[in-house]
């Protein structure tokens, strides 16, 4: 299976600063397509994961344009511009391009 | 507004069955793979099995082949995990998702105990 190593694992940050979650792969995420499918997910307290972005840069629809993502291969980084306290939660990365689908362990981002 | 509503989780002893149903609304369900994700209390995620649109093809993590099945009901928006033979590290939240290369939209989920 396809190991996905998040760091750090826990990310105190001051609000209206920036943060960067970073996503390392065991292998290439680059699927025969041409395309990666390495997507994030944020999970706030108490609530169910919600995709953030997909095929590594992709916002999905009503996700700040403070999140954005990149990179490429096996390295992969989240970045939020300027962190509100709605982004307090978990932050996966996550690989659909090989069965079985594979999370990361999930980063803590909590309010300084 | 795509909506995923899982039902049918409870306690149930090692060794034990349940079925577990999703009821999907606001998009094209037999257009649409799906898939079941879970998460152990105070723990990460993990994909467990997902389904093609007419229910012919299915891929399970290996912790759950043999004792678990995915299926769904294209004429009643309805997806299902057939869980037998439960153990005690099977206990989680079970996600239903909508599958586009990873889950896109989530239910709220269902919670799977398996103790004695």
């Amino acid at each position: 299976d396809i190991v996905m190593t998040q760091s750090p694992l826990s990310l105190p940050v001051t609000l209206g600063q920036p943060a960067s979650i970073s996503c390392r792969s065991s292998q290439s995420l680059v699927y025969s397509d041409g395309n990666t499918y390495l997507h994030w997910f944020q999970q706030r307290p108490g609530q169910s994961p919600r995709r953030l972005i997909s095929e590594v840069s992709n916002r999905d629809s009503g996700v700040p344009d403070r999140f954005s993502g990149s990179g490429s291969g096996t390295d992969f980084t989240l970045q939020i511009t300027r962190v509100e306290a709605e982004d307090v939660g978990v932050y996966y990365c996550m690989q659909g391009t090989h069965w079985p689908q594979t999370f990361g362990q999930g980063t803590k981002l909590e309010i300084k | 507004e795509v909506q995923l509503v899982e039902s049918g989780g409870g306690l149930v002893q090692p060794g034990g069955s349940l079925i577990l149903s999703c009821a999907a609304s606001g998009f094209p369900f037999s257009r649409s793979w799906m898939t079941w994700v879970r998460q152990a209390p105070g723990k990460g995620l993990e994909s467990v099995a997902e389904i093609k649109e007419d229910g012919s093809k299915t891929n399970y993590v290996d912790s759950v082949k043999g004792r678990f099945t995915i299926s769904r009901d294209n004429a009643k928006n309805s997806l299902y995990l057939q869980m037998n033979s439960l153990r005690v590290e099977d206990t989680a939240v079970y996600y239903c998702a909508t599958e586009n290369w990873g889950p896109a939209h989530w239910g709220r989920g269902t919670l799977v105990t398996v103790s004695s």
